[in-house]
């Protein structure tokens, strides 16, 4: 049973529509990051965030917003979709608050967006 | 400019076999480096990680080596088994901190019965 989930897997929306990828965690992870990928392509990190009301912009520029209202949830937000947008978004989690190094990240499944 | 780079997309090896996967990199200031696992329709997992003050760490049957004069890492799967066919992700980071990780474009891997 996945501890991180991501809602919806697939999406297809029109240009211009607002859409919202959901993700949450159950490990009470303190950190979570956003990122994209698009296929045969590296994961580039778009959004993360240190803690409830904490949020960071990644390396990779993006037009998605963030928030983090709650520890166990990170959802992603585009104001606007568009054909560039068209991509796979995969959340992931990881819990600094034990490690001493890098603690790996757990991933969920991911959305898989596709703007027409 | 990708500073982390696995020149091969993909890989086939039979089942019982040796996989060797190789990562370069570019960054001279990486010091931690992981490798991910990804089957299809899933996230990436994490496999196995290295710190530059090793050459080589083992867990199980995956092995991963680091040669920081060659700025080179490989990942080792002995024995192959079925199961090991997935996209292998390699990724560095410049100290502490899973928001400097840098990854690779991944290797498919396909063992065969």
């Amino acid at each position: 049973e996945a501890d991180i989930y991501q809602t919806p897997r697939y999406l297809v929306i029109g240009t211009g529509k607002k859409i919202t990828l959901e993700c949450s965690q159950t490990m009470g992870h303190d950190k979570m990051y956003w990122y994209q990928q698009d296929p045969g392509m590296e994961l580039h990190l778009i959004h993360y965030s240190y803690g409830v009301n904490s949020t960071e912009k990644g390396d990779l520029s993006s037009e998605s917003t963030v928030s983090r209202i709650r520890t166990e949830h990170f959802p992603l937000t585009l104001e606007s979709a568009r054909p560039s947008h068209t991509s796979q978004y995969l959340c992931a989690s990881s819990d600094t608050t034990k490690f001493f190094n890098n603690s790996p990240l757990h991933f969920g499944n991911g959305t898989r967006l596709t703007v027409t | 400019d990708q500073q982390v780079k696995q020149n091969s997309p993909s890989l086939s090896v039979q089942e019982g076999r040796i996989s060797i996967l190789n990562c370069d990199y570019t960054n001279s200031m990486f010091d931690y480096f992981l490798w991910y696992k990804k089957y299809p329709a899933e996230g990436p997992t994490f496999l196995i990680s290295i710190s530059s003050i090793k050459d080589k760490n083992e867990d199980g049957r995956f092995t991963v080596f680091l040669n920081k004069s060659a700025k080179h890492l490989s990942l080792h799967i002995v024995p192959s088994q079925p199961g090991d066919s997935a996209v292998y992700f390699c990724a560095a980071s410049r100290g502490f901190g899973n928001e400097k990780l840098t990854f690779g474009t991944g290797t498919r891997l396909t063992i065969i019965p």
